[in-house]
């Protein structure tokens, strides 16, 4: 079956630690996002991919940081400079050849901070 | 900038009655896609339905169609016969054609079907 998926699916995390948020994705999709959700904020971009050993900051980038290394994966990684990093957490992924095609979204990453 | 609004936190509908999430987006691109996204209780985003900004016909998938006005800026999702599993979150979404695929997502719509 051909999907995203992300792990784990609840993470705990204490603070001043740094997480890592997993998302593969076996699409052969080119481009990937990472997407913060919180209540009555819809989903905020924090940072996207386009292509291997690419990637663009989002609009609240501050506090996190990514890689890709390989087509199938973008992983997020919270720092301990994020200053509320509890969150819903969603990756994405489409083909990058026409805006038409729809973000396909992996089941999500839910982090809390003691 | 690009900006999606959702002015409906949250909508109910009887089951089988017809609803209407509205949607309004401000952009100075004359070609750009739309977007309706669900998100149900298990937190996993569908894609409802899409629309291409050039073209003046309004799409329709099943119960689910939209009321494109280009000049309003406005992008409305209508469900017909609602059941109870269009009980979810729903997002209107915006792209620009020419750019890598960044989405612009509006605040959501809580929608509950009342049994």
């Amino acid at each position: 079956d051909g999907g995203i998926t992300q792990s784990p699916k609840y993470l705990f995390r204490k603070e001043g630690q740094n997480v890592t948020l997993s998302c593969e994705q076996n699409l052969n999709h080119d481009a990937m996002y990472w997407y913060r959700q919180d209540p009555g904020q819809g989903l905020r971009l924090i940072y996207y991919s386009q292509i291997v050993n690419d990637f663009q900051k989002g609009d609240i980038a501050e506090g996190y940081s990514v890689s890709r290394e390989k087509k199938e994966s973008f992983p997020l990684t919270v720092t301990s400079a994020q200053k509320n990093p509890t969150a819903f957490y969603l990756c994405a992924s489409t083909i990058r050849r026409t805006s038409l095609n729809e973000q396909f979204f992996g089941p999500g990453t839910r982090l809390t901070v003691l | 900038a690009q900006t999606v609004t959702q002015s409906q936190p949250e909508m109910s509908v009887q089951e089988a009655e017809t609803v209407t999430l509205s949607c309004t987006y401000d952009t100075s691109e004359s070609n750009y896609y739309l977007f309706w996204y669900k998100q149900p209780p298990s937190r996993q985003m569908i894609l409802v339905i899409r629309q291409e900004a050039y073209k003046q016909q309004n799409a329709t998938e099943n119960r689910f169609s939209v009321n494109f006005q280009k000049a309003a800026k406005s992008f409305s999702l209508k469900i017909s016969d609602s059941q109870l599993g269009d009980t979810a979150m729903y997002f209107c979404a915006f792209i620009k054609s020419n750019t890598g695929n960044q989405f612009y997502f509006g605040t959501g719509t809580s929608l509950t079907v009342i049994p």
